[in-house]
C-alpha cells in the first residue's frame, strides 16, 4: 500500500539555524500539507500546497517558514532561523480529495 | 473561531466492551468529518471518514453524524488492548482546511 514519508525521523538543531523538512507523498495524490504537533498538544494546521503553490496557510506559518515541491515528488518544509518553540513533531500529509494520510512525522529539536 | 471539542479523557472500557468516543463542531458549514487514531510518538491514522447524517460502519468502528447536532461520534465495539490509543476528531472547514479536536485517550483493560 503507498505510503507518505518523511525524512529525516529526528533532527536536532540549534536555534537560529536553518532546517529541512522532506516528505514524499503518495504518488497519484495531488494535495499536500504540512502540521506540526507540540509534545501533548493538538495537531496544528500550516499550509496546504496545490498545483506547484500555497493554496492555505496559517497564522504560525509566518515568513521563517516556507514550502517548496522542488521536483515531481519530494515536497519539502524549511524553517530559516529556527526557535526555541520550533520544536515539534512536524507531519506531511498528502490526498487526492478529502482524506488525508499522514507520513511518520520528523521530531525537530531545537536547542 | 472554528472549533472541534473533544473530551481529553483518559476514557477506560474494558476488553470485549463497546468504546464511544464524541465530539462536537462549531462550523455549521462542515461536510467532512474524520476520526484518527495515533498511538503515543507516531503519527494520525485515518480510520474512518463520514460524510453525510446517519450511520457509517467499517469492520469493528462505526461513525455517526448528527449535522444539525453538529456532533459526530465513534463506537469501538469488542475493544480490544491494541485499540488503547489517543483518538482525534478532525472536521473538515470550507476552505478544504481540518480543524483538530485535541483527542480523547481510550485506554482498554484486559
Amino acid at each position: 500500500e503507498p505510503e507518505v514519508t518523511q525524512t529525516p525521523s529526528h533532527q536536532v538543531t540549534q536555534m537560529g539555524q536553518e532546517v529541512i523538512l522532506r516528505c514524499v507523498p503518495i504518488s497519484n495524490h495531488l494535495y499536500f500539507y504540512w502540521y506540526r504537533q507540540i509534545l501533548g498538544q493538538k495537531v496544528e494546521f500550516l499550509v496546504s500546497f496545490y498545483n506547484n503553490e500555497i493554496s492555505e496557510k496559517s497564522e504560525i506559518f509566518d515568513d521563517q517558514f516556507s514550502v517548496e515541491r522542488p521536483d515531481g515528488s519530494n515536497f519539502t518544509l524549511k524553517i530559516r532561523s529556527t526557535k526555541l518553540e520550533d520544536s515539534a513533531m512536524y507531519f506531511c500529509a498528502s490526498t487526492h480529495s478529502h482524506e488525508q494520510f499522514f507520513g511518520p512525522g520528523t521530531r525537530l529539536t531545537v536547542l | 473561531q472554528k472549533e472541534v471539542e473533544q473530551n481529553s479523557g483518559p476514557l477506560s472500557v474494558p476488553e470485549g466492551a463497546i468504546a464511544s468516543l464524541n465530539c462536537t463542531y462549531s462550523d455549521r458549514g462542515s461536510q467532512s468529518f474524520f476520526w484518527y487514531r495515533q498511538y503515543s510518538g507516531k503519527s494520525p491514522e485515518l480510520i474512518m471518514s463520514i460524510y453525510s447524517n446517519g450511520d457509517k460502519e467499517d469492520g469493528r468502528f462505526t461513525a455517526q453524524l448528527n449535522k444539525a447536532s453538529q456532533y459526530v461520534s465513534l463506537l469501538i465495539r469488542d475493544s480490544q488492548p491494541s485499540d488503547s490509543a489517543t483518538y482525534l476528531c478532525a472536521v473538515m472547514d470550507s476552505n478544504y482546511q481540518l480543524i483538530w479536536g485535541a483527542g480523547t485517550k481510550l485506554i482498554i483493560k484486559p
